[in-house]
């Protein structure tokens, strides 16, 4: 089966860090690009971050740069979000995504609350 | 900054075909956008329904179908059941890397 299972999520303090993990099973991982997607509570999707297969490329949101980075490990099938400097506004749901033009698959979501 | 606009809500009486639109603030939508759908209940993760503008996502009933109508991405229901009232989002890539979700459609079928 299919899967992203997200993990990290938690309560933080303004300017505090948290890293936020997405592990892949059921494909091949390396093969896809993959996503960070967060939701603030009550609002819409939003796009925050992409990382190519091989870890090579990575774009970022105008609202996280500079604060977040993404990465991959793919001998662990694990995709990652390193996020500092949070913000009030920083608080949502994170979906980790799989590549949305090529069928995203969503994780269930992990949520992130900045106090 | 080019924004991706989507209705902010329609309703539908159910067994009627409803139409949602994906735009830009700034040119035309076309396949290139890669435009993808994206359903979603309250409390739910979003769920693909269509990708790369018209292909379906496996296990979603052909009522839903995706286009490009004008200068804007489509999503098409055809015959509109009680089961569809969710939040609709979809997604444009917008080059260099970037991608942005539109601001979701609440559809309402009663």
């Amino acid at each position: 089966e299919v899967q992203l299972v997200e993990s990290g999520g938690g309560l933080v303090q303004r300017g505090g860090s948290l890293r936020l993990s997405c592990e892949a099973s059921g494909f091949t991982f390396s093969n896809y690009w993959m996503h960070w997607v967060r939701q603030a509570p009550g609002k819409g999707l939003v796009w925050v971050s992409r990382m190519s297969g091989d870890g090579s490329s990575a774009t970022y949101a105008d609202s996280v740069k500079g604060r977040f980075t993404i990465s991959r490990d793919n001998a662990k099938n694990t995709l990652y979000l390193q996020m500092n400097s949070l913000r009030a506004e920083d608080t949502a749901v994170y979906y980790c995504v799989r590549d949305p033009a090529l069928a995203a698959i969503w994780g269930q979501g992990t949520l992130v609350a900045v106090s | 900054q080019t924004v991706v606009t989507q209705e902010p809500s329609v309703s539908v009486t159910p067994g009627v075909t409803v139409t949602l639109t994906c735009g830009l603030t700034s040119g035309s939508v076309s396949t290139t956008n890669h435009p993808s759908w994206f359903q979603q209940t309250p409390g739910q993760a979003p769920r693909t329904l269509i990708y790369s503008t018209n292909s379906r996502s496996s296990g979603v009933p052909d009522r839903f179908s995706g286009s490009i109508l004008g200068n804007k991405a489509a999503l098409t229901i055809t015959g509109a059941q009680t089961d569809d009232e969710s939040d609709y989002y979809c997604v444009l890539y917008l080059g260099r890397g970037v991608w942005v979700f539109g601001g979701g459609t609440k559809l309402t079928v009663l």
